[in-house]
């Protein structure tokens, strides 16, 4: 079973200039995850989908962030214009169904870097 | 909130060493409870889960026992090896809940 894709898996750019990642779920994942991974935290959930709806974007700086899922299956997650305080590892992540909660998969993550 | 505190590291073991690392929670009902690792170059994956009080978790020589009373998950391991080297994450998530909670993370460093 092939698991979650993200990419790109480096990123780098100067602050108030846009990027945008992308992550594809493992095949029949109807849960997707958004985390910012700053360095030295754990995880903090952006934004939460179930199949195409958002369920979940109570800590998402939605003044500069976007997601969308496109027919439940693939995600994107922009920022716009970036800062420096967005550096951070943005991992996505896919479980069954919202109850699966535990059974996370996460993908390796895109490092951003904001300079 | 809800929040975790675990231990700060990084923690530095020479092989064949016992492994703890303290965590504890903060949280208003009675949450399920998660240990993550993160390999190096890796994405997190679950570790071991403990769903209710006294419940223990265990996996790949890792255990850890849902303690209600002191709020704690604390991890351990009786013996590591150097393929132990990772950043271990614990994290809860409240009953009927749709959120993880992770804390902040401690490196452990294995030496052969």
């Amino acid at each position: 079973e092939a698991g979650v894709a993200q990419s790109p898996r480096y990123k780098i750019i100067e602050k108030r200039q846009s990027v945008a990642f992308w992550c594809n779920p493992i095949s029949g994942h109807a849960t997707l995850y958004w985390y910012q991974q700053i360095l030295g935290q754990g995880p903090k959930l952006l934004i939460q989908f179930q199949n195409n709806g958002v369920v979940d974007d109570s800590q998402l700086p939605k003044d500069r962030f976007s997601a969308e899922r496109l027919k439940g299956v693939d995600s994107t997650l922009k920022i716009q214009p970036a800062k420096l305080e967005d550096s951070a590892v943005y991992l996505c992540a896919s479980s069954l169904d919202r109850e699966k909660i535990y059974e996370q998969y996460f993908g390796p993550g895109t490092r951003l870097t904001v300079t | 909130g809800d929040s975790v505190t675990q231990m700060e590291g990084p923690v530095t073991l020479s092989e064949e060493a016992f492994l703890t690392i303290n965590c504890t929670y903060t949280a208003t009902g009675y949450p399920s409870l998660f240990w993550y690792v993160q390999y190096p170059g890796e994405g997190l994956q679950l570790l071991l889960k403990a769903t209710k009080a006294d419940d223990k978790g265990s996996n790949k020589g890792f255990e850890a026992t849902y303690r209600k009373e002191t709020t704690s998950f604390h991890l351990e391991k009786g013996s590591v090896q150097v393929s132990d080297s990772a950043v271990y994450f614990c994290a809860l998530s409240e009953t009927g809940g749709f959120k993880t909670i992770f804390g902040a993370g401690t490196r452990l460093f294995v030496k052969a």
